[in-house]
């Protein structure tokens, strides 16, 4: 099945970095989500966005819904150690509503 | 949001036995979404199941493999059918919920 470009694969940063990844896709999308897994869990919803160029914060992250409704990006800031975990974008195309897709995930470690 | 509780949280299990996975809901909903997340890999929807219809199945994924059940409007069931090495995988269950996505912790299956 399809699935979304996410980059970058991983990502090894001191803690009080600030992080950034994106998400992009050839299609259309309607509302894009952001996930953080940890290990033996599952994905947890971090940011919900759907409006295009929607900016929207949750803390220190803060995700933005893509003016050509095609890509969108997280950003961590100030991170610390149990930000570690991977991240993972989803989204619901516009060409189906009900299928979500997932990103193929950014793993982060955060060295103290 | 939504709780959901998935049983079991894992097993390993013996080539060409089968597996049925529980997923309940604390509210009731209309669509239950099954995935699977091969190790190291992003989630992968496998259907979607229906309270009183059959479930969708997306490319790849067939109902004699992955028999789905969707008995009431909290409860369903999916079934790892025959299994080989190369289903080992996390199996989650998923529901709609204010917008987003809510995921069950998972299923984390050893087929040996």
């Amino acid at each position: 099945g399809q699935q979304l470009n996410q980059s970058p694969q991983s990502m090894f940063i001191q803690e009080g970095e600030d992080v950034s990844m994106n998400c992009t896709s050839s299609s259309i999308f309607n509302t894009w989500l952001w996930y953080k897994q940890d290990p033996g869990e599952g994905p947890v919803l971090l940011i919900a966005l759907y409006k295009a160029g929607e900016l929207t914060s949750n803390g220190r992250l803060t995700a933005q819904f893509g003016i050509t409704r095609k890509d969108s990006f997280l950003n961590i800031s100030a991170s610390i150690p149990s930000d570690v975990g991977i991240y993972f974008c989803a989204g619901l195309p516009s060409y189906n509503t009900d299928k979500l897709i997932f990103g193929t995930g950014t793993r982060l470690q955060v060295f103290p | 949001s939504a709780v959901i509780s998935q049983k079991p949280s894992r097993d390993i299990c013996q080539r060409g036995t089968s597996l049925t996975i529980q997923c309940q809901v604390d509210s009731q909903v209309t669509m239950m979404f099954w995935y699977r997340q091969q190790p190291g890999q992003s989630l992968t929807l496998i259907a979607t199941a229906n309270q009183g219809s059959e479930a969708t199945y997306e490319s790849g994924f067939v109902i004699d493999k992955f028999p789905i059940s969707r008995p009431n409007l909290t409860f369903s069931t999916l079934t790892v059918s025959n299994m080989s090495p190369e289903d080992s995988s996390i199996y989650l269950c998923s529901v709609e919920d204010y917008g987003g996505y809510t995921f069950g912790s998972g299923t984390r299956l050893t087929v040996v």
